[in-house]
């Protein structure tokens, strides 16, 4: 079946750097890619929809200049968290789609 | 507005009795609800969906019940074995299908 590949699955930096994540659809092409956050037993929360080729849809209360989303190809979307505090510490983890979502492996990032 | 409620937040059962984890939800144009398991530390998997033209859907030891009137909906799974030890999570779709909201999940403990 499709399959989404994230990388890095953990990743620890120093507060003021910036994170990348990259998410890649293997063998099928991702028109769209659907980017949540998941604090420490709490539940998935979407934050933004990234779309090949146009810009990304934030959700309400997520700030764009912070979480910078490119989708350049159809099999590649990045989420880019940008000058990182310790209380962006989450698990990000993207998915290709809504209706019968499958997710990448996620990304364990923590801000020191 | 887009909430859906998840109960109960813990449930422990013994090895062998059943679980039930019920589901509300408030966007009267829902039409997708699926059910993901996560395993600590791993991506949320689909067990089971249902749409909302089908008021019940079973996989073997796991069914997920709708009730549109209600705008509720649960998750059943029958014969519990510890290996069904996880949090478990309902989402409904909103916004036309074309985003999940994530109820706050339920941590199952099966105990043998």
């Amino acid at each position: 079946g499709a399959v989404v590949s994230q990388h890095p699955s953990w990743v620890i930096c120093k507060s003021g750097t910036s994170v990348k994540i990259e998410c890649r659809s293997l063998d099928f092409q991702a028109t769209t890619m659907f980017w949540y956050r998941q604090f420490p037993k709490q539940s998935l929360m979407l934050m933004a929809t990234s779309n090949e080729g146009s810009k990304a849809t934030y959700e309400q209360g997520v700030e764009k200049d912070k979480f910078l989303i490119n989708h350049a190809s159809l099999t590649l979307s990045t989420l880019t968290v940008t000058s990182a505090h310790p209380e962006d510490s989450s698990f990000y983890i993207c998915s290709p789609r809504a209706r019968e979502a499958f997710f990448g492996q996620g990304t364990r990032l923590t801000v020191v | 507005g887009e909430n859906v409620e998840q109960h109960p937040s813990t449930l422990s059962v013994q090895e062998g009795d059943s679980a039930v984890i019920k589901c509300t939800y408030s966007d009267s144009a829902s039409n997708y609800f699926p059910w993901y398991k996560q395993e600590l530390g791993k991506r949320p998997q689909l067990i089971i969906d249902i749409r909302s033209n089908v008021g019940e859907k079973k996989d073997q030891r796991i069914a997920v019940t709708l009730n549109k009137t209600a705008k509720h909906f649960s998750l059943h799974i029958t014969e519990t074995q510890p290996e069904d030890s996880a949090v478990y999570f309902c989402a409904a779709s909103v916004r036309r299908g074309n985003k999940l909201v994530f109820g706050a999940g339920t941590i199952l403990r099966v105990k043998s």
